[in-house]
């Protein structure tokens, strides 16, 4: 059985403050990670995606990628109260368009 | 262009009723999904068309039927429903690049669905 492990919150955190959201998958063979916002009633919505070990950066937001502890992580600097959201990781084991198995979610909460 | 259209936005029926959701894409992708959300719960994936073909059916009930008329358009067509059926019911789709690493996935905004 394949699982990806959230903690689920609520994390909240202060506006300005660094927010770390972090995710753990069982299956080591798991090849591309992604992660998704989702506002509360809304559909997921793609914020990065890393396949590679080590960092990948896209403006306020920076995915961590650690194979051989099998964990990926989201943090977004300079957190802002629209960043308040559930996040969503997703792992997939094979390329194309294969099934994406997802985690329960983080919803974070960003105080003004 | 990211964009996943869905129509309709909310849809009440009863448990005898039959409706279809849509979903439309002008991205060129080819390969198109249907999810299933219920609140506070992760998407849970029911359907996969690659290239116009079922590629993935994740044991779905018989009451949801799937159809890909072409590559941009994607219907769920809905029969006999059940109360815990009510969810809201997502599409997505992505280039299908048949590479390694997979495809990222692009969700349209849902149709939320109420069975009666």
């Amino acid at each position: 059985q394949k699982e990806v492990e959230q903690n689920s919150g609520p994390l909240s955190v202060p506006e300005g403050a660094i927010a770390s959201l972090n995710c753990t998958y069982s299956d080591r063979g798991s090849q591309s990670f992604f992660w998704y916002r989702q506002y509360s009633g809304k559909s997921p919505e793609l914020i990065m995606f890393i396949y590679s070990n080590g960092d990948k950066e896209d403006g306020r937001f920076t995915a961590q990628l650690n194979k051989a502890s099998q964990y990926v992580s989201l943090l977004i600097r300079d957190s802002q109260p629209s960043d308040s959201a559930t996040y969503l990781c997703a792992v997939s084991t094979q390329g194309g368009s294969e099934k994406l198995v997802f985690g329960k979610g983080t919803k974070l909460t960003v105080n003004p | 262009d990211t964009e996943v259209t869905q129509t309709p936005k909310h849809l009440v029926m009863g448990m005898t009723n039959k409706k279809s959701l849509k979903c439309e894409q002008h991205m060129g992708h080819r390969a198109m999904y249907w999810y299933k959300q219920k609140a506070k719960k992760p998407p849970e994936l029911m359907f996969v068309y690659s290239y116009e073909k079922l590629s993935i059916n994740e044991s779905v009930p018989s009451r949801f039927s799937p159809e890909c008329p072409n590559s941009s358009l994607l219907n769920l067509h809905l029969h006999a429903l059940q109360p815990e059926d009510s969810a809201l019911y997502l599409c997505a789709s992505s280039q299908d690049r048949m590479a390694e690493m997979a495809d990222t996935q692009y969700f349209g905004p849902g149709t939320r669905l109420t069975v009666l």
